[in-house]
């Protein structure tokens, strides 16, 4: 069975800060690595699909990079503001495994 | 992008009874949704991959009596609790991958919270 790790499970931070969580997945029969965001009472929305080893992607201020062979992603967050709230989910594997996600509050 | 609408996004039922969730795809056709549930402080598992035209496919440990999935159109799928009980209570969300294929982005429903009493 996939599983998708990813810490912290939650974050404070404030305004203006830069900031990273972490996401893990098995490193065999990889097929993508999805992230999303989900905002409180809103669908979630996805961030980046990212596929290749060493991929990295940027929207914004928000940033991912993969590592394929380790079973690792990395998703940043640079100069947090308030509507950067939200839980950041990542997920794996055809069918989409997801992770418990990382909460992250941004205080003004 | 694609719009992916779910209804209701609450439901009180009573124990014993059945209740409908309805997940549409507005602005593209949909070959294969997917049914999440989610329980407080976990993550979103996947129950259930539906297919237009043809049975589901549900993860082991998913019973696939109890929550019926009926994918009838391209831009339809229905997930059915049947004769719910408490423990059924939880966060039920559907997603469409768009374009179709294994590694494209998933757009989601509103998500349904549903409460058994």
């Amino acid at each position: 069975i996939l599983n998708v790790e990813q810490s912290p499970q939650s974050l404070h931070v404030q305004e203006g800060d830069s900031t990273n969580f972490t996401c893990s997945f098995p490193s065999s029969n990889f097929y993508a690595l999805h992230w999303y965001r989900w905002e409180t009472a809103k669908s979630p929305e996805a961030l980046f699909v990212m596929t290749l080893n060493g991929d990295e992607k940027k929207k914004g201020r928000i940033s991912a990079t993969l590592n394929t062979k380790e079973g690792y992603s990395y998703l940043y967050i640079k100069g947090s503001q308030p509507e950067d709230s939200a839980t950041y989910l990542c997920a794996s594997g055809g069918n989409l495994i997801f992770g418990k996600g990382t909460k992250l509050s941004v205080k003004p | 992008g694609a719009v992916v609408s779910q209804h209701p996004s609450r439901v009180i039922c009573k124990s014993g009874t059945s209740v409908k969730i309805e997940c549409r795809s507005l602005d593209f056709q949909a070959t294969t949704m997917f049914w999440y549930r989610q329980f407080p402080k976990q993550s979103l598992m996947l129950m259930a991959t539906s297919n237009e035209g043809s049975k589901a496919t549900y993860e082991q440990g998913v019973e696939k009596d109890k929550f019926l999935i009926n994918h009838a159109s391209l831009t339809l799928s229905t997930l059915t609790v049947t004769s719910a009980h408490p423990e059924d209570s939880s966060f039920y969300i559907c997603s469409a991958r768009y374009p179709v294929a294994e590694n494209t982005e998933a757009f989601f429903g509103q998500g349904t919270r549903l409460t058994v009493v």
